[in-house]
């Protein structure tokens, strides 16, 4: 079953805490990238990686961190210096020039 | 700077009727213009493409207008119906560019009533 998938779907975290979460794909595809939805602002883009091992700062970078050490696989990293963390985080991808695919999302809460 | 501006926020339109959003655009490097559909707690699910040597495409009941000299294109939602009811969102990618990024529009949230 091709596609993108993202976990967990919830995810709670304590302040100060680092969580990741997860996104795979198994459609070949080289581009990834993850998008921070809030309400009303639509899809601001974190980070996105075009080959395995290099990524790129997106619009909103700071507090997160990535790797990309499988062409499968493009984890982020809320890290404890993301003040504000809640939100609705979407991982995406695509061949270099179409349209992106998107996963079902994680919805973060901190606690 | 926000590189797609889009409009309506939200929209409210009755069973049957016409739903409109536009959307707006600087970089003329921009050719290619991807519309998506997202449901609550859903990833966005592509609706339908345009790509700037033509003026309009149709996909059943959603439509796609280009205004290359403009720089603005718009989603046409005929026939309205309360399944389409969701949040809409245009974008637009510069094909050429190495980085490949989709510049996203801050979404239109559409609610048809029955």
């Amino acid at each position: 079953d091709g596609g993108i998938t993202q976990s967990p779907k919830y995810l709670f975290r304590k302040e100060g805490q680092n969580v990741t979460l997860s996104c795979e794909q198994n459609l070949n595809h080289d581009a990834m990238y993850w998008y921070r939805q809030d309400p009303g602002q639509g899809l601001r883009l974190i980070y996105y990686s075009q080959i395995v091992n290099d990524f790129q700062k997106g619009d909103i970078a700071e507090g997160y961190s990535v790797s990309r050490e499988k062409k499968e696989s493009f984890p982020l990293t809320v890290t404890s210096a993301q003040k504000n963390p809640t939100a609705f985080y979407l991982c995406a991808t695509s061949r270099r020039d179409t349209e992106a695919f998107f996963g079902q999302g994680t919805r973060l809460t901190v606690v | 700077q926000q590189q797609v501006k889009q409009s309506p926020q939200s929209l409210i339109v009755q069973k049957g009727g016409i739903s409109i959003i536009n959307c707006a655009y600087e970089n003329t490097a921009f050719d290619y213009f991807p519309w998506y559909q997202q449901f609550p707690g859903k990833g966005p699910a592509l609706l339908i493409a345009i790509r700037p040597d033509v003026s309009e495409k149709k996909e059943g009941r959603f439509t796609i207008s280009f205004n290359k000299s403009a720089k603005q294109f718009s989603l046409h939602i005929m026939d309205s119906q309360p399944g389409d009811s969701a949040t809409y969102f245009c974008a637009a990618r510069d094909r050429g560019s190495t980085l490949g990024r989709l510049y996203f529009g801050r979404g239109t949230q559409l609610t048809v009533w029955p």
